[in-house]
């Protein structure tokens, strides 16, 4: 009954390729969000959605494209993958500013 | 949101209380402090907010000063498991379009 979950948990890649992080809360919330953290470990926002609707996006490549079917998924799909895009990406979702983390996928592009 | 200022790094022995100050000097009348934990390779994990008043929760107490410009995080009988970053941030309870900004945090190191 994990509350915020993400899959993989880990996604070793190559450069250039696309892929795709899936995360899905079943707490009821309506806003769910993703964070960066790099290797220096600072927590960055990337994006939030308000109930399937794009309301933060942090100057972030548009190779970066999130996708929200529903209010319990929001998906990160990143296109031709670059070495700087290593890093851990947390999918995150709130209610009345308590915030709920996924463990986190861990990307390594090689 | 506004800013918070957190020392580096603090340790503590196990078992005694640890304290972690942040002062958040800038903060609007309508924010809230929020305190968060890391611990390694793990997400985030909520542990305590308040707005004016102390607070305390099966976790942690948070002692908030009377102008709101600072407050301490206090983990009463601290254990080897309370090793993480600890994340101070100010931000608007109930809006959707307040994000939380996370500082540099405290790393808080238990002693045995």
């Amino acid at each position: 009954d994990t509350a915020v979950s993400q899959t993989p948990k880990y996604l070793v890649t190559q450069m250039g390729n696309d892929k795709s992080i899936k995360c899905e809360q079943n707490l009821g919330h309506d806003t769910m969000y993703w964070y960066k953290q790099d290797s220096k470990k600072f927590l960055k926002i990337m994006f939030s959605y308000n109930n399937k609707e794009l309301i933060i996006n942090e100057t972030v490549p548009n190779r970066f494209s999130p996708k929200s079917p529903d209010k319990a998924h929001l998906n990160l799909h990143i296109n031709s993958l670059e070495l700087g895009d290593s890093a851990v990406y947390f999918c995150a979702s709130s209610h009345l500013g308590s915030y709920t983390f996924g463990s986190g996928t861990r990307l390594t592009v090689v | 949101d506004a800013k918070t200022t957190q020392p580096p790094s603090m340790d503590c022995a196990e078992g005694r209380a640890a304290n972690l100050p942040c002062n958040h000097s800038t903060i609007s009348g309508n924010e809230y402090v929020y305190w968060y934990r890391q611990i390694h390779s793990q997400g985030p994990q909520y542990i305590i907010h308040g707005l004016k008043n102390n607070e305390t929760n099966e976790m942690a107490s948070l002692i908030i000063t009377e102008d709101r410009k600072s407050s301490t995080l206090i983990l009463p009988h601290a254990t080897l498991r309370d090793t993480a970053v600890y994340y101070c941030i100010v931000r608007v309870a109930d809006s959707s379009a307040s994000k939380i900004i996370f500082g540099s945090g405290t790393r808080l190191s238990i002693r045995p």
